[in-house]
């Protein structure tokens, strides 16, 4: 089975654009996670979503907002870029909330210039 | 804020020896779930091994094994027989009571010598 996929791989944006990250998880897992990664820095919360509801959210800006499709996949997007942006997303998924495994995917590489 | 601390920025060990990766955690919940993650070179983060804050047995996984304090709110991972594919960053972090969010320490870098 494939794991949870994550496009694109890599991207490269400017300050003040728009930026849409793309992630697909397992089948049969109906929850997805989102976090960002800052070069030498663990992993930082930024979104759950079940069911296509959000469960969670962490300590980010309203520039930062998700959806969940019925199909479960789901995007992050990010407005009004700043350099502060550059990191690698994560997203992950698993088969609901509370204590079931995260799986992760290989993760977006942003970098804003 | 609830953090995770590793206090450990990088450890190195030699090939089939044992390594102890120390971490704590702040949290006024009395239930609650950790977790080690690794994260290779390549990206891809990778559970090593969970513990169930409510279980006092430490938790295993072949090589791995835990040591949880949970009045001293520690979670420390044991690596025995270190292997050349270990070398990694290891994360430790918390789930919170709500199961919706995983917090993360900032990381410990693992080199395995040959």
């Amino acid at each position: 089975d494939a794991g949870v996929t994550q496009s694109p791989t890599h991207l490269i944006k400017t300050r003040g654009q728009h930026v849409t990250l793309r992630c697909s998880p397992i089948s049969g897992h109906k929850s997805v996670s989102w976090y960002q990664q800052v070069l030498g820095q663990g992993p930082q919360f930024i979104f759950q979503y079940y069911e296509k509801e959000e469960r969670g959210r962490g300590n980010f800006p309203d520039r930062f907002s998700a959806r969940q499709f019925p199909n479960y996949s789901s995007e992050l997007n990010v407005n009004a870029l700043l350099l502060g942006d550059s990191a690698l997303y994560l997203c992950a998924s698993s088969l609901g909330t509370e204590s079931y495994e995260q799986y992760f995917g290989p993760g977006t590489r942003l970098t804003v210039t | 804020a609830q953090t995770v601390t590793q206090s450990q920025p990088e450890m190195s060990v030699q090939e089939a020896e044992t390594v102890t990766l120390s971490c704590t955690y702040d949290t006024s919940e009395n239930n609650y779930y950790l977790f080690w993650y690794k994260q290779p070179p390549s990206r891809q983060m990778i559970l090593v091994i969970r513990q169930e804050a409510y279980k006092q047995q430490n938790a295993t996984e072949n090589r791995f094994s835990v040591n949880f304090q949970k009045a001293a709110k520690s979670f420390s991972l044991k690596i025995s027989d270190s292997q050349l594919g270990d070398t990694a960053m290891y994360f430790c972090a918390r789930e919170n009571n709500a199961g919706n969010m995983l917090t993360f320490g900032g990381g410990t870098r693992l080199m395995v010598k040959p």
